[in-house]
């Protein structure tokens, strides 16, 4: 298992371009989740999706959309690049079991926009 | 809204030494909780979790504690050693949502020779 993938793993941008985070787990979990962590903050939730065919706002998704693509598959897609949108971004995913609400996190894509 | 704070941003230790890093949470609702541990350029990696009907829970190496009457979680970490340098993070189930997790700022752990 190669758990939580996320590619690519560094990028830089200029201000005004487009980009799409790609995400794939391969643990068969069902939700899956968009963070984003700046210096000296905790994780911040951008985007979820519960369940295959459903995503949903967090706490900071202005600037970005999301597309789940499968149960594998969850992108984030940056239309229009922003400095303020400099950040590393965590995607993460939580398998149906009942009780248990852990999430599993992938290594992050460190993303400079200029 | 509530949220998951921290007391302390910084904890040294000696290697071999027990370390507790604590965790306020303000959300009384709160029934569920978590820590991870998060190695530099790496994501957070669960360490364990407890839930809001039990005050003590061990792991290997590991114990996490709940105290509900003043909202307060801690990790306590036996025998400390180099390889537990890194930042943890306590994070709770928010809003009533089972799906999303509400994270603190972090504790940065580091460890001595």
């Amino acid at each position: 298992n190669a758990g939580v993938t996320q590619t690519p793993k560094f990028q830089v941008l200029k201000t005004g371009q487009s980009m799409t985070l790609q995400c794939a787990q391969d643990m068969n979990h069902n939700s899956m989740y968009w963070y984003r962590q700046d210096p000296g903050m905790g994780l911040r939730l951008i985007y979820y999706s519960a369940s295959e065919g459903t995503t949903d706002k967090g706490e900071v998704p202005n600037g970005y959309n999301v597309s789940r693509l499968n149960k594998r598959e969850f992108s984030l897609r940056l239309e229009s690049a922003a400095p303020s949108q400099t950040s590393v971004y965590f995607c993460a995913s939580r398998p149906y079991r009942d009780s248990r609400y852990e999430q599993y996190f992938g290594p992050g894509t460190r993303l400079t926009v200029t | 809204g509530e949220s998951v704070g921290l007391h302390l941003p910084t904890l040294s230790v000696q290697e071999g030494d027990n370390s507790i890093i604590n965790c306020a949470y303000s959300n009384s609702a709160s029934d569920y909780f978590i820590w991870y541990k998060q190695e530099s350029g790496k994501g957070p990696q669960f360490i364990i979790d407890i839930r809001s009907n039990m005050d003590k829970r061990q792991g290997q190496r590991v114990t996490v504690l709940l105290n509900k009457t003043v909202k307060h979680l801690s990790l306590q970490i036996a025998a400390t050693q180099p390889g537990d340098s890194a930042v943890y993070f306590c994070a709770e189930i928010s809003g009533g949502s089972n799906y999303k997790l509400t994270f603190g700022k972090g504790t940065l752990l580091t460890v001595n020779p």
